[in-house]
C-alpha cells in the first residue's frame, strides 16, 4: 500500500517551458489536493478536486492547470514556468466528503526550480 | 473560514512532555481540530483530531477546552523525532474542501 506517490521528485526548469506533476493515490480516495510550500509561508492550496472529473481553484490558482481524469490520478501542470513557481509542491488526498473527521494522507514532495 | 493562531516556534526538552498550544477563537461549532506535523524533507502527516472531547492516540493527546477557543497536542515524552514543525487546522463537517494550512509551530527537541 503506496499511499500517495508523486513524481518526479525533483525537477529543474528552464523559465517558460512547461511540465506536469503526476500524483497517484491507492487508497480509492475520492479527494484530492496541490499545495505549495514555500519558505516562511506555510501550506497554501493550488487546485482540489472533490472526484473524477471535477477540479477547483485554491488559494493561488494562478499559472496552474489541473487534470483528474482518473479518480487515482491529480495532475498538476505548469503552461509556462516562472521563477515565482520555484516551490515544493505536495499532493494529498482525503476519503471523505462533508466530514470534519476527514484526514488527509500527503506525498513526499516534488521540488521544482525554475531558472 | 475559521482560522488558528500557533506560535511560530518553540523548544523542548528530550523526554520531557511538551505542550503545543493552538487559538481558533472564531471555531464554529461543526469544525473539527486537526493536528499535523512535518518532518524535515518530508510531507505532512495526519497527528489527531478531536470535536469536543479530550482525545488520545499512540502519537499524541489533544486537550480541547470547555469553549473550544484553544486546543493543546500533548506529546507525552518527547524524542528527538519528534523535530518538526506542528499545524493545527479547523476542518468542518460542511464540506470545507479548501483546507490551508498556516505557518505552524517549529518544535526543536534538544539532547
Amino acid at each position: 500500500n503506496a499511499g500517495v506517490t508523486q513524481t518526479p521528485k525533483f525537477r529543474v526548469l528552464k523559465t517558460g517551458q512547461s511540465m506536469t506533476l503526476l500524483c497517484a493515490q491507492d487508497m480509492n480516495h475520492e479527494y484530492m489536493y496541490w499545495y505549495r510550500q514555500d519558505p516562511g509561508m506555510g501550506l497554501r492550496l493550488i487546485h482540489y478536486s472533490v472526484g473524477e472529473g471535477t477540479t477547483a481553484k485554491g488559494e493561488v490558482p494562478d499559472g496552474y492547470n489541473v487534470s483528474r481524469l482518473k479518480k487515482q490520478n491529480f495532475l498538476l501542470g505548469l503552461e509556462s514556468a516562472a521563477p515565482s513557481q520555484t516551490s515544493v509542491y505536495f499532493c494529498a488526498s482525503s476519503r471523505e466528503f462533508g466530514s470534519g473527521a476527514n484526514v488527509l494522507t500527503f506525498g513526499a514532495g516534488s521540488r521544482l526550480t525554475v531558472l | 473560514d475559521a482560522k488558528t493562531t500557533q506560535p511560530n516556534s518553540m523548544e523542548s526538552n528530550e523526554e520531557e512532555p511538551v505542550h503545543l498550544p493552538c487559538n481558533h477563537s472564531t471555531i464554529s461549532g461543526t469544525d473539527y481540530i486537526h493536528w499535523y506535523r512535518q518532518l524535515p524533507s518530508q510531507g505532512p502527516e495526519y497527528v489527531i483530531h478531536g470535536l469536543t472531547s479530550n482525545v488520545n492516540n499512540r502519537m499524541a493527546s489533544l486537550a480541547i477546552a470547555e469553549d473550544r477557543k484553544s486546543s493543546t497536542l500533548i506529546l507525552h515524552r518527547a524524542t528527538l523525532r519528534d523535530a518538526a514543525v506542528y499545524y493545527c487546522i479547523l476542518i468542518s463537517n460542511f464540506g470545507n474542501e479548501k483546507l490551508t494550512f498556516g505557518t505552524g509551530t517549529r518544535l526543536t527537541i534538544i539532547p
